[in-house]
């Protein structure tokens, strides 16, 4: 079956700390792969996506790299922001229409 | 700028109660997708539809429906509210079948059953 799987939160850095968030799945075949983001109070949005191997997707300073051979996407940023507080989800789907989510981590960063 | 407008975002309701969620998307996509938000759970698929009046049952489906009349709109509908369904709410919408596809989620509905 399709899962994912990402660190447990919660994550607390100081200002210009250096952001790793591990991400690994289980898909059949060649799944696409997603980082979404989720303000307070707000609903998710698209934060970088990859859709095969050896991708880097990025965003905002953020980049994330499909790994086959390790089945991972871990989500990175090298200087973290007061605003980059939020929560962020991996995710994989499977020709388009099926999504799966990870738990979810969520990041506060101080000044 | 493309949305999908979910138009409570917030709600107070009695257990036993009929709830509808309703979600609009302007952007002519095919798919809608309804998921459940909780802590520690991340999201859960609810329902989704591939096309008007088409549903499929997601992860979580019990004690809720979904109507899909038109293409913009996806409603989601508790029959009797219980205080196990206090939740957020998110719709999200997507085009179909690609492996590139990407949801584009609404803001959310918060629903507190009391």
């Amino acid at each position: 079956g399709n899962s994912v799987t990402q660190m447990e939160g919660p994550v607390t850095l100081s200002e210009e700390a250096f952001l790793t968030i591990n991400c690994t799945y289980t898909a059949t075949g060649y799944p696409s792969l997603f980082w979404y983001v989720q303000y307070p109070g707000e609903g998710l949005q698209l934060l970088l996506k990859a859709t095969k191997a050896d991708d880097k997707g990025s965003n905002k300073g953020f980049e994330a790299t499909y790994r086959k051979e390790t089945t991972s996407f871990h989500l990175e940023k090298g200087s973290v922001q007061v605003s980059d507080s939020a929560v962020y989800f991996c995710a994989l789907s499977q020709a388009g229409n099926q999504f799966y989510f990870g738990t979810g981590t969520s990041l506060t960063v101080i000044p | 700028d493309v949305k999908v407008t979910q138009s409570s975002r917030y709600l107070v309701k009695r257990t036993g109660e009929k709830v509808f969620l309703e979600c609009v998307q302007d952007m002519d996509h095919e798919n809608m997708f309804w998921y459940r938000q909780d802590p520690g759970l991340g999201l859960r698929l609810i329902y989704f539809s591939y096309d008007v009046k088409m549903k499929e049952k997601g992860d979580i489906p019990e004690g809720y429906s979904v109507s899909r009349e038109k293409k913009e709109r996806f409603s989601l509908i508790l029959e009797s509210a219980s205080t196990n369904q206090t939740s957020m709410y998110l719709c999200a919408s997507s085009l179909p079948g690609q492996r590139a596809n990407v949801l584009t989620f609404g803001a959310g509905s918060r629903l507190t059953v009391l």
